[in-house]
Formats: structure tokens, sequence, C-alpha cells
């Protein structure tokens, strides 16, 4: 069974920029089935869908964060990138990266997520 | 935009509950509901409004299409209050819904 997970600072200074990876395991990222994607979810709030990255490199971001946002992937480690920049409090939350099944067309396997608390 | 409701809803075990989820324009059937425990990661349940993911039990369904969607548990069990959320796959961004909460009444 493919395994994700995250990893990266837990904490991050505001006006700085958020990097985060994701390690994928038993499986390849380079398969043309799957988009590698990135969510968040603020302390008590809903999910919201930040982007994803296709093998091919194709990316697509969410409107409200694309100014900020790079979803990268190194097919060499087998894991994606997210970085946001210019963070502030609003994007402290917990992070999940997840794999987009072309098949089922949904979210079918989860990092267990990392926090990320953006400081003052 | 998705809109669920209700945010809270209070039921017992054996239970019958529904989730609604609405679209605001069409999304034909796509459409995927996950559970969310405390804790920890979404899980999903339901694809393309009625199709259920492998492993999940078959109390769980979905139905609807174009801008109205309903997930039901059939039979509440200890292990299914959570929240559960919504998410469109007809447009970008993928957008969820607000969730909701299933507490022990």
């Amino acid at each position: 069974q493919v395994q994700l997970q995250e990893s990266g600072p837990g904490l991050v200074k505001a006006a700085q920029t958020l990097s985060l990876t994701c390690t994928v395991s038993r499986g390849s990222i380079s398969s043309g089935d799957y988009f590698w994607s990135w969510i968040r979810q603020p302390p008590g709030k809903a999910l919201e869908w930040i982007g994803y990255i296709h093998s091919s490199g194709k990316t697509y971001y969410n409107p409200s964060l694309e100014s900020r946002l790079t979803i990268s992937a190194d097919t060499s480690k087998n894991h994606f990138s997210l970085r946001l920049s210019i963070v502030t409090a609003a994007d402290t939350a917990v992070y999940y990266c997840a794999r987009d099944d072309t098949w089922v067309h949904a979210l079918n396997i989860w990092g267990p997520g990392t926090v990320v608390t953006v400081s003052s | 935009q998705m809109t669920q409701s209700p945010s809270t809803l209070s039921a017992s075990v054996g239970d019958r509950v529904t989730i609604t989820c609405r679209a605001s324009q069409s999304i034909s059937s796509w459409l995927a509901w996950y559970q969310q425990k405390p804790g920890e990661a979404p899980r999903l349940l339901i694809y393309k409004a009625s199709s259920l993911e492998s492993g999940v039990p078959s109390r769980f369904s979905g139905s609807g299409s174009g801008t109205e969607f309903t997930l039901t548990i059939s039979s509440l069990q200890p292990d299914d209050f959570a929240t559960y959320y919504c998410q469109q796959y007809n447009a970008f961004p993928r957008t969820f819904g607000q969730g909701t909460k299933v507490e022990i009444k």
C-alpha cells in the first residue's frame, strides 16, 4: 500500500517561506495515474485544497494562493514539495499531502499531516 | 461553492443519518465524501457521488447528481462519530464543504 509522509519545519516566521516535502513510499510519483496534492486545515476549520502536480510536471493551484505558491516534484527522490512564500498567521494549519487518483477522481491516500505554525 | 447541512448533527447508535451537500452550480457526479476523526487525516468514503471506496463499510452510501448530494449512514456505529466533508471534482479549485460533525446524542 502506498504511503505518504509530510516533513518540514513546524514553525515559520511571518513573511518568510514555508517549505514542506511529501515522501512517497511503496509507489512511484512518476505514475501518470495520479496527481500529487496538498491540502491544509486551519485549526478548527474546514479543509482547503491547495494544489497538485502531475508526473508530467503540470500543476494546478488554488487561485487564492497561486501568487505565493510553488509545487514541484523530484522523481529521483520520489517526493514532491510545497513552497508558500510571504506567510502570515492565516497560513497556520495542518498541511496534508495526498494522492488524487484519476481513476476514482478523489483523494484516496493521505499522509498523516504536519502542523505548521506561523509566528510573528 | 459547496454547502453542507447540517453543520452539526446529534444522533444515537443505530440511527439512520443523512448529510446533504449542495453545489452552487452543477457538478454532474463529480463529488467525493470523506470522514475525519480528531487528530487524523481524512479518509475517502465515497467517490463519483455513489461509488463506495474499497474497505468502507456498506452502511455508508452516497447519492445525487447535479447540485444536490447526500451521504447516508444506514445504522450509525460508535466508530462513525466524526466530521464528514464533501468535495467537488468538477472544476478548479477542488473545493470542500465546511463539514458536518456527527455527535453522540
